[in-house]
This record gives C-alpha cells, sequence and structure tokens, in this order.
C-alpha cells in the first residue's frame, strides 16, 4: 500500500524555524496537504496544493516541494505552534488518500 | 460559517454494524467540487482516510476497508451517512467527518467536525 513517511518527532526552540518533511514516490506528480492537530481537537489544514496558505493561517507557515520530498516549515516557531502535523495526498491513480504518520513538534 | 458534526453511538459491540451520521451546515451537498469524508484515528494512532462521497455522488473508499463501508448522502437533510459492518475492537477510534474540497485526485479536507469516539466491546 502507499505510504508517505514522516519523522516522528521535530524539536525547536522559540523563534527557530521548524522544517517537516514528507517523502513518497508520488508525491512529484500528486498535491501535498498538511494539517495541524493540538491534543484533543480536530485536525486544521495549514497548507494546500504543497504550498498555498489557506484564509486565516498565519504566514510563518509555509509549503514547498522538491522531487518526492515536500516541505512544511514553521518560521519564528511560537509555543502555540506545538502540536502533531500530518500531510496527506493521494496515490499515483489518484484513487486513494494518504496520511502520513504524523510528525510530533516540540517547541523547547 | 461552515460547520459539519458527527453523530452516532460511542459503545458497539463486536461483529455489529455501526453507523454514524455527519450533518454539515454553511454548504450545499450539491456545491460542485465539493463532498465530504471520513477519516478516523485510533487512540494516540495516525489520521486514517475511509471514504468519501462527491456532489456528483460519485463515491471512493479505503482498499483496505472497502468491503465494510458504505458511504451516502441525503442532500435534502445535508447529511452523510457511513456505515461500518464487522465491528472490531482495532476500529475503536475517534470517527471525523470533514468537508472535502477540491476534484477527484486531488482533494483536501477543511473543517473538520469534532469528531466522535466510538469504542467497540462487549
Amino acid at each position: 500500500s502507499y505510504e508517505l513517511t514522516q519523522p516522528p518527532s521535530v524539536s525547536v526552540s522559540p523563534g527557530q524555524t521548524a522544517r517537516i518533511t514528507c517523502s513518497a514516490d508520488a508525491l512529484p506528480k500528486q498535491y501535498a496537504y498538511w494539517y495541524q492537530q493540538k491534543p484533543g481537537q480536530a485536525p486544521v489544514l495549514v497548507i494546500y496544493k504543497d504550498s498555498e496558505r489557506p484564509s486565516g493561517i498565519p504566514e510563518r507557515f509555509s509549503g514547498s516541494s522538491s522531487g518526492t520530498t515536500v516541505t512544511l516549515t514553521i518560521s519564528g516557531v511560537q509555543a502555540e505552534d506545538e502540536a502533531d502535523y500530518y500531510c496527506q495526498s493521494a496515490d499515483s491513480s489518484g484513487t486513494s488518500v494518504v496520511f502520513g504518520g504524523g510528525t510530533k513538534l516540540t517547541v523547547l | 460559517q461552515v460547520t459539519l458534526k458527527e453523530s452516532g453511538p460511542v459503545l458497539v459491540k463486536p461483529t455489529e454494524t455501526l453507523t454514524l451520521t455527519c450533518t454539515v451546515s454553511g454548504f450545499s451537498l450539491s456545491n460542485a467540487r465539493m463532498g465530504v469524508s471520513w477519516i478516523r484515528q485510533p487512540p494516540g494512532k495516525a489520521l486514517e482516510w475511509l471514504a468519501h462521497i462527491f456532489s456528483n455522488d460519485e463515491k471512493s473508499y479505503s482498499t483496505s476497508l472497502k468491503s465494510r463501508l458504505t458511504i451516502s448522502k441525503d442532500t435534502s437533510k445535508s447529511q452523510v451517512v457511513l456505515t461500518m459492518t464487522n465491528m472490531d475492537p482495532v476500529d475503536t477510534a475517534t470517527y471525523y467527518c470533514a468537508r472535502m474540497c477540491g476534484s477527484y485526485g486531488e482533494v483536501w479536507f477543511d473543517p473538520w467536525g469534532q469528531g466522535t469516539l466510538v469504542t467497540v466491546s462487549s
């Protein structure tokens, strides 16, 4: 089955830049999407179509794509950004939706 | 304002069928390039996509769960229903519905409902 691979955890100090990666073979052909999930809450979309930011999402959240890897970048990390982050895409046929295993962002 | 709310049983027994309802507001289930998806999350684990239904009634299911899932919609009631047969304790999870944006092969989910925790136990 198709999988998206994320690092289990990323740690940064406040004010630094956090980068969370997501890798899979079909990513050059399929868009990626990113969700933020805080404990006890539903996920929130923070990036769509690799690099587009929904209204209401702070400018410090950005996305990029290079080959088989997409990256969520959070510039000037704040304590409130501590959460789990999930990437989402589709398999090469576009038939199935897939989520990555999630990355826990810890703000030290 | 777009909102979605899940409803259904909090406890089901093994082998029973689970029926969940998602009631939406702020958009119509007949809107083009929109639909509703079901996604679940076992306690402490990752998100897992289950199924979605587009405004034209086109449906798609998770390959691994396809034989157990049925998704349908009632546009007049603004509701999407998911049934999952032969429930097992491993199906214990928070079940979310979410508005699906985009088109076939390029979909994303925004916003999500609050989720409903379903426990499978005898």
